[in-house]
């Protein structure tokens, strides 16, 4: 069971990357999926998500309009395209994968989302 | 939503009782999940829904709170506990975490 990341490098400025990750040993078809990203010696930042079946997709404001996520079920994969990158999009990128709803006893929660899947990332560098 | 956790930064001994705060900005139900980070390494899920402890995790971790205030306690800290912690909450897009808090063992 896990997800590998690839597809990162360095790109200019303005430039465009396009992210992969490959899930393997799961039903990746029964998942939301999202991307995380941690910038050098900072934080988490959650980027985007993707619902089970590809029909719903959120973005951080930040990268709204220069970023597209997507999914190929058949291929297992998840993508992050990424273009007009900015200096501040460097960091290392991580696939989640995502379940949704839980219940506890008598109370459920069918919206909560959590990472239980990480993949070991993969570092993009915008630089001139 | 922002989130911001208490203490940045923590040094304790070995078999401390230790405990990381999470505020939320707004009430978030309980939905509010715990990460650990060791350096290199990729965040792992230590608790979902504020109390729910993942699958293999040690039961020396526990989650409490909801709506606005959550804790992470580790009821005995050992060594291997030393990383960074991040809480999280998934109630509103974008689904945003805390600052992190380093815990450090003395």
């Amino acid at each position: 069971v896990q997800v590998v990341e690839s597809g990162g490098g360095l790109v200019q400025p303005g430039g465009s990357l396009r992210l992969s990750c490959a899930a393997s040993g799961f039903i990746f078809s029964d998942y939301w999926m999202t991307w995380v990203r941690q910038a050098p010696g900072k934080g988490l930042e959650w980027v985007a998500n993707i619902r089970d079946d590809g029909n719903e997709k959120y973005y951080l404001d930040s990268v709204k309009g220069r970023f597209t996520i997507s999914r190929d079920d058949a291929e297992r994969s998840l993508y992050l395209q990424m273009n007009s990158l900015r200096d501040e999009d460097t960091a290392v990128y991580y696939c989640a994968r995502t379940p949704k709803g839980h219940c506890n006893g008598s109370t459920c929660w069918p919206n909560l989302k959590w990472f239980d899947l990480w993949g070991q990332g993969t570092l993009v560098t915008v630089s001139s | 939503i922002q989130m911001t956790q208490s203490p940045s930064s923590l040094s304790a001994s070995v078999g401390d009782r230790v405990t990381i705060t999470c505020r939320a900005s707004l009430r978030i139900n309980s939905h509010l999940n715990w990460y650990q980070q060791k350096p290199g390494k990729a965040p792992k899920v230590l608790i979902y829904a504020a109390s729910t402890l993942q699958s293999g995790v040690p039961s020396r971790f526990s989650g409490s709170g909801s709506e606005t205030d959550f804790i992470l306690t580790i009821s005995s800290l050992q060594p291997e506990d030393s990383a960074i912690y991040y809480c999280q909450q998934s109630y509103t897009i974008p689904h945003t975490f805390g600052q992190g808090t380093r815990l450090e063992i003395k």
